[in-house]
């Protein structure tokens, strides 16, 4: 594909639910960042991978949290027990070691 | 602790006028400073970016000024249209690629026909 690929776009889940979103990154972009879109704010910072390692989590906001990429491509992230202030855009961007970070059109998440 | 600030929140220009949308940053380790556009159900689009090497940057109807000692950025957009209408957003980094954006809280924009 040409760009930045997430599903589902949209997810509805009971409190308390376990929830997996998808990224599939621009093919060869060795960078793969999660953000968090909160309903008329900016995008804030989950967690960044380089290739298949992890390099910074220091966004994910609790334990519940919890990002992988295990073969340096598509991403997951999961957040386990869903609580209603985890309702946000969660975004994947992509991008090459030194290029432009590209988005993709996010996974819209509320918990109910 | 909001490391870019943006205003201003709202802004309604008339088709043809001058949109312009201001940040202000503090780390003085950034040295890349990007314009986002974001439409309703879709990721950010990278607009227009600056470096702190030079003052202004121009592409198309859109404008970057940038103000090291001020540590202030400002997006112009002239002759303003309708399908600009958009929330737009400031971030900065330092450089690009491997290091962590950090965003304003976004301008919506509307531009009335």
């Amino acid at each position: 594909g040409a760009g930045v690929s997430q599903s589902p776009r949209y997810k509805v889940a009971k409190r308390g639910q376990d929830v997996a979103l998808r990224c599939d990154p621009i093919s060869g972009h060795v960078s793969l960042f999660w953000y968090q879109q909160a309903l008329g704010q900016g995008p804030e910072f989950l967690t960044y991978f380089q290739n298949e390692a992890q390099l910074d989590k220091s966004g994910l906001p609790s334990d519940r949290f919890f990002a992988e990429r295990p073969e340096g491509s598509v991403s997951t992230l999961k957040i386990q027990r869903t609580q209603q202030e985890d309702s946000a855009v969660y975004l994947c961007a992509s991008s090459s070691r030194t290029g432009e970070k590209y988005f993709g059109p996010g996974t819209r998440l509320t918990v109910t | 602790q909001q490391q870019v600030k943006q205003s201003p929140q709202s802004l309604i220009v008339q088709k043809g006028g001058i949109s312009i949308i201001n940040c202000a940053y503090e780390n003085t380790a950034f040295d890349y400073f990007p314009w986002y556009q974001q439409f309703p159900g879709k990721g950010p689009a990278l607009l227009i970016a600056i470096r702190p090497d030079v003052s202004e940057k121009k592409e198309g109807r859109f404008t970057i000024s940038f103000n090291k000692s001020a540590k202030q950025f400002s997006l112009h957009i002239m002759d303003s249209q309708p399908g600009d209408s958009a929330t737009y957003f400031c971030a900065a980094s330092k450089e690009t690629g491997a290091n962590n954006l950090f965003f304003g809280t976004g301008t919506r924009l509307t531009v009335i026909p």
